[in-house]
């Protein structure tokens, strides 16, 4: 099956500044990878996803970036608020949704 | 908005009993999830459901655990004989198709605490 690693387990930044979230994967059939946000006391929430066949989406302050190459993807937030501080996952898939371990984003006023 | 909505929010069991965890999925998706997040740590796959059966399912869904959609709207997680290491939030989710270009919607949870 799919194996997602990602990359840091935190993260601590000044609001206004941007933060990177990184994962890489291991199966070379996988074609989809979403990043879900999750609040404190909630399920996990898509922000936002991309495709196999494209290298690079932005939403707003969010974007993701996609290397089949090398079998890695990131997630770029700019402009940090600290309402963004959460739970990161990223998921791999060819088939149904692994989770990457996590990422902690905390943003300081 | 629709949304997944799972029963109940907390669950407090003794080990050794079974506990059913409830699920209702969005009315017109097809496939169906459950995840396991032990405190502090990452959401786990527990298994996958289509059309009345299991798609997949992870090595931590053993012959403890068992999914069942009983009628047209629940979507339920059994476990047979609980353990304390079975204390998790347990998340259920659903989405229109599987993969590809397919948003999995979350429901809030249920932790389960084994005592």
């Amino acid at each position: 099956g799919e194996n997602v690693e990602q990359h840091p387990s935190t993260l601590s930044v000044q609001e206004g500044d941007s933060a990177v979230i990184k994962c890489t994967y291991s199966d070379s059939a996988s074609n989809y990878f979403p990043w879900y946000k999750q609040e404190l006391g909630k399920g996990p929430q898509l922000i936002i996803d991309i495709r196999s066949n494209v290298g690079e989406k932005k939403d707003q302050r969010i974007a993701v970036t996609l290397n089949k190459t090398a079998k890695h993807f990131s997630l770029h937030i700019t402009e940090t608020q600290p309402e963004d501080s959460a739970v990161y996952f990223c998921a791999a898939e060819p088939n149904d949704m692994r989770f990457g371990a996590g990422t902690r984003l905390t943003v300081k006023p | 908005e629709p949304e997944v909505t799972q029963t109940p929010s907390h669950q407090v069991t003794q080990m050794g009993q079974e506990v059913i965890l409830r699920c209702v999925p969005i009315s017109n998706h097809l496939y169906f999830y459950w995840y396991r997040q032990i405190l502090g740590q990452k959401v786990e796959f527990l298994v996958s459901f289509y059309n009345n059966e299991i798609s997949e399912k992870s090595e931590i869904f053993d012959d403890q655990f068992s999914v069942e959609r009983p009628d047209g709207s629940n979507f339920t997680l059994k476990i047979r004989s609980t353990k304390l290491e079975d204390s998790a939030m347990y998340f259920c989710a659903s989405r229109v198709r599987a993969a590809v270009y397919s948003e999995a919607f979350f429901g809030q949870g249920t932790r389960l605490t084994v005592v």
